[in-house]
């Protein structure tokens, strides 16, 4: 069946560092959409990603799509405190197939 | 616009009932989700709908139903409530043709099963 991988599950960085989360897929994906989810609170919508090696930008957050559009991964530049939350990546195969939710990574910012 | 809301926050209920979960879509939106999320993990597809028909089911047994009104409100029930069943529900509302502008999620509805 259809696997999506996150990795790292947890990490935990000190304010200022740089932090990157991947997702692996097992199958071609379409295209991916990342969320953010606050502790305590719902997924927010950060970007959907749709071309072979398409990299957006925004503000410190970079997401990019791998070639083969198999994987993708986050990164943020400079972590601040506000980042803390669980990053998800989020795809479905057509319009009309099941959504998938990749398990996340868990971001902790140390002041 | 308004957000998507969800009614109630909280529910407990004792095993073996049902429950309806309630969602008001974004305004504008066509399209509304279902989600179990339980603790520490990533949201569980349940179902969409698209113009008050069913399109796309995850892994979730028929006890859980749903359906979308012609205001594009919609409800999410379970029946025979397990121990399991315990999580967070989620629904997110979109537009099937803008669906690369993503999905809006509501705060969701913590259903304890007692």
């Amino acid at each position: 069946g259809q696997q999506v991988m996150q990795i790292p599950q947890y990490q935990h960085v000190q304010e200022g560092e740089d932090f990157t989360t991947y997702c692996n897929s097992s199958t071609t994906l379409s295209n991916i959409q990342w969320y953010k989810q606050r502790p305590g609170g719902h997924p927010v919508f950060l970007i959907q990603l749709v071309k072979s090696g398409e990299v957006k930008k925004q503000k410190r957050l970079t997401f990019q799509f791998g070639e083969a559009k198999k994987n993708s991964s986050l990164h943020i530049t400079a972590t601040q405190t506000t980042d803390v939350g669980t990053y998800f990546c989020r795809w479905r195969k057509t319009s009309y197939d099941k959504v998938i939710f990749g398990p996340g990574t868990s971001l902790s910012v140390i002041p | 616009e308004t957000g998507v809301t969800q009614s109630p926050t909280h529910l407990i209920k004792t095993r073996g009932q049902q429950v309806t979960l309630r969602c008001s879509s974004q305004s504008g939106h066509n399209t509304v989700s279902w989600y179990q999320q339980a603790l520490g993990q990533g949201p569980q597809f349940i179902f969409q709908y698209y113009r008050e028909e069913e399109n796309g089911r995850g892994n979730f047994p028929p006890r859980f139903s749903g359906l979308q009104f012609p205001n594009y409100s919609s409800e999410l029930n379970v029946n025979a409530l397990e121990l399991d069943d315990s999580a967070l529900y989620l629904c997110a509302s979109g537009t099937m043709a803008r669906a690369s502008a993503g999905y809006t999620f509501g705060s969701g509805t913590r259903l304890t099963v007692v």
